[in-house]
């Protein structure tokens, strides 16, 4: 149980380009999904929270404008981001946390990852 | 001061040893502990969660939890080359939604 999978698993585009990442909780109900960021041999980095219906709380630093979250869904949320640039080439990372009362309310349960290269 | 902090490593041990991993945090009010594992290229993935003081065991991994002290570690018995990852500790207050990690410790683990 607890699956959260991630659409598309690698993207490579031109820049100026917007690219559309998917983060779906399979067999779960996730009241918040977070997305992070990891370059190249460093940590993972919290971009944003997403909770479901609501806007995304940002972390300092992370432009909202940019990377813009969708969370239309208990089982959906979305990262675009919005003309990406060399410098966004990134993984990125979503993870899911169930719903309070649930067994999986207290884990975080991550998707495999996106990378996304922009030319 | 960082919410979560481990060393960085790099942390080599031979094949058959006992691995070491620490983790301090910062809030006392912190409830729940967490081990990840994320190889390269890969997202992590969770080894062990901890919410009480004392040894939790589960196969070779034990998770040690020291509230008084702040501090939390994973121990990794008969390591193998497969056990060669990044270990990254996390934490979470239990109120908010926020889970805080450390910045990972880099183990190679030597055949």
């Amino acid at each position: 149980g607890a699956v959260v999978s991630q659409h598309p698993s690698w993207v490579i585009c031109k820049s100026g380009t917007s690219v559309k990442i998917e983060c779906r909780s399979l067999d779960f109900q996730a009241t918040t999904m977070f997305w992070y960021r990891q370059f190249p041999k460093q940590s993972l980095m919290l971009m944003a929270t997403s909770n479901e219906g609501s806007k995304a709380t940002y972390e300092q630093g992370v432009e909202k404008d940019k990377f813009l979250i969708n969370h239309a869904s208990l089982t959906l949320s979305t990262l675009t981001v919005t003309s990406a640039h060399p410098e966004d080439s990134s993984f990125y990372i979503c993870s899911a946390r169930g719903l309070a009362g649930t067994t999986s309310y207290n884990e975080q349960f991550f998707g495999p990852g996106t990378r996304l290269t922009v030319l | 001061q960082k919410e979560v902090e481990q060393n960085s490593g790099p942390l080599s041990v031979p094949e058959g040893a006992i691995a070491s991993l620490n983790c301090t945090y910062s809030d006392r009010g912190s409830q729940s502990f967490f081990w990840y594992r994320q190889y390269s290229g890969k997202s992590p993935e969770l080894i062990m969660f901890i919410y009480s003081n004392g040894d939790k065991e589960d196969g070779r991994f034990t998770a040690q939890l020291n509230k008084a002290s702040q501090y939390v570690s994973l121990l990794i018995r008969d390591s193998q080359p497969s056990d060669s990852a990044t270990y990254l500790c996390a934490v979470n207050r239990g109120t908010g939604n926020q889970f805080y990690f450390g910045t990972g410790t880099s183990l190679t683990v030597i055949p």
